[in-house]
């Protein structure tokens, strides 16, 4: 079962401006997680944000938690064309499983 | 380097074979997990394995084995009682279950014909 859904479903953006996408979920969580899919590749893990935590940063990532609403947004500044990718956000609910939602693609044109 | 290792990366079945997706991971993680991705679904998650010799479904079992006799390694096992085998399999690991971030393999394509 899904618990992470993504919004919006596909993004295309100008080089050098900021990419935004937003993670609603359902139940209470433990942690949230965002991956990058690049095309035909495995995930590559981004950053982890807590249920304790609101926001965090990893270099041109900005992630936000709001448990009241049950949603999280990624920020991603300043875009290059290697940003283009697929986003996931995945939840952990406390039963040791990952839940990913159907993602977000991320077009960077140059 | 460590990291997991999946292969074939493209697998053809005909109908009715059972084939054997690899995961091999070098990492010394405990916890090692079976993913199918399908177009615009995202992942799911077929079975996980928080220690060598057991392992649990998880919500697309059906139609899949695993096994984890090695903690380095956890074989998936696409078996004829799968309807629509036909997907991107995602392995993964992580040091202890669910308390971090997951490492990915490159993923293996089948497809059947």
């Amino acid at each position: 079962s899904q618990q992470g859904e993504e919004d919006p479903q596909a993004l295309s953006i100008q080089e050098g401006e900021n990419a935004t996408m937003n993670c609603s979920y359902k139940t209470s969580i433990n942690n949230l997680q965002w991956y990058r899919q690049n095309s035909g590749r495995g995930l590559v893990h981004l950053i982890l944000i807590r249920s304790n935590e609101r926001e965090k940063h990893s270099g041109r990532l900005r992630v936000t938690l709001d448990t009241s609403k049950k949603s999280s947004s990624l920020l991603i500044t300043a875009s290059r064309a290697a940003d283009t990718a697929s986003y996931f956000c995945a939840t952990e609910r406390g039963d040791y499983k990952l839940s990913f939602g159907a993602g977000t693609t991320v077009t960077v044109r140059a | 380097d460590g990291g997991i290792t999946q292969s074939p990366k493209y697998l053809f079945r005909k109908e009715g074979q059972n084939v054997t997706l690899s995961c091999e991971q070098n990492l010394n993680h405990d916890a090692m997990y079976w993913y199918r991705q399908d177009p615009g679904q995202g992942l799911r998650l077929i079975y996980y394995s928080q220690i060598v010799n057991d392992f649990q479904k998880g919500d697309i079992a059906e139609g899949y084995s695993v096994s984890r006799e090695k903690k380095e390694s956890f074989p998936l096992t696409v078996t004829s009682a799968q309807k629509n085998p036909t997907a991107f399999y995602l392995c993964a690991s992580t040091a202890a279950a669910m308390t971090g971030e997951l490492f990915f393999g490159e993923g293996s394509r089948l497809t059947v014909l």
